[in-house]
């Protein structure tokens, strides 16, 4: 089945430390990207990425940092610059032409704590 | 910076009655979009509104967008306690004629249907 998968699903990351979340997808779309979502509060674009070595910030970039050198692979690293890193962390991708009637489908998440 | 703002963000209904979650938004943009979140999980797509006017139905759940007012409602009619979610809107905030979206969402409409 086509779909994107994130993993892990929980992460506990301790002061300091670096940690990556992984997000692949199997849909051959061109465009991914990471959302963060916190309590009551609506999602947030982190990176975003059109083509295979290509990608841009988002609105909260800072303390993150991606790479796509795979179609299907967008990784974020969530950096110890990032000083309130906890949250509910979302990976979506869309095929992106916008003559069609795209949508982005969401992975299932994963969900980060600082212990 | 494109703002969305839902309304109400907080909504507490009987099974059967009807209501309508309001989304305003601050600049053009000619794509926008509802999802449905279900508790700790991801966003599931539900509507895709592409122009002035457009009107989907899909059950109890009935979206439509007015581009010129920068409006869109979703209406919910019979509520049933399966609807009992958070709905959130986004808009695509890509300049014209370019290729790749990001999406800017409300903050989300919690929805709690009882009996």
């Amino acid at each position: 089945d086509g779909g994107i998968t994130q993993s892990p699903k929980y992460l506990f990351r301790k002061e300091g430390q670096n940690v990556t979340l992984s997000c692949e997808q199997n849909l051959n779309h061109d465009a991914m990207y990471w959302y963060r979502q916190d309590p009551g509060q609506g999602l947030r674009l982190i990176y975003y990425s059109q083509i295979v070595n290509d990608f841009q910030k988002g609105d909260i970039a800072e303390g993150y940092s991606v790479s796509r050198e795979k179609k299907e692979s967008f990784p974020l690293t969530v950096t110890s610059a990032q000083k309130n890193p906890t949250a509910f962390y979302l990976c979506a991708s869309s095929i992106d032409r916008r003559e069609w009637e795209t949508e982005a489908f969401f992975g299932q998440g994963t969900r980060l704590t600082v212990v | 910076e494109l703002k969305v703002e839902q309304n109400p963000l907080f909504l507490s209904m009987q099974e059967g009655k009807n209501y309508t979650i309001y989304c305003n938004y601050s600049t053009t943009s000619d794509r926008l979009y509802w999802y449905r979140q279900d508790p700790g999980k991801s966003l599931e797509s539900l509507f895709v509104l592409l122009s002035n006017g457009a009107v989907k139905q899909e059950g109890r759940l009935m979206a439509s967008l007015d581009t010129k007012a920068r409006l869109s409602t979703l209406h919910i009619t019979a509520a049933v306690h399966d609807l009992s979610a958070t709905y959130f809107c986004a808009v695509d905030g890509a300049d014209r004629g370019s290729t790749l979206g990001r999406l800017y969402f409300g903050r989300g409409t919690q929805l709690t249907v009882w009996p």
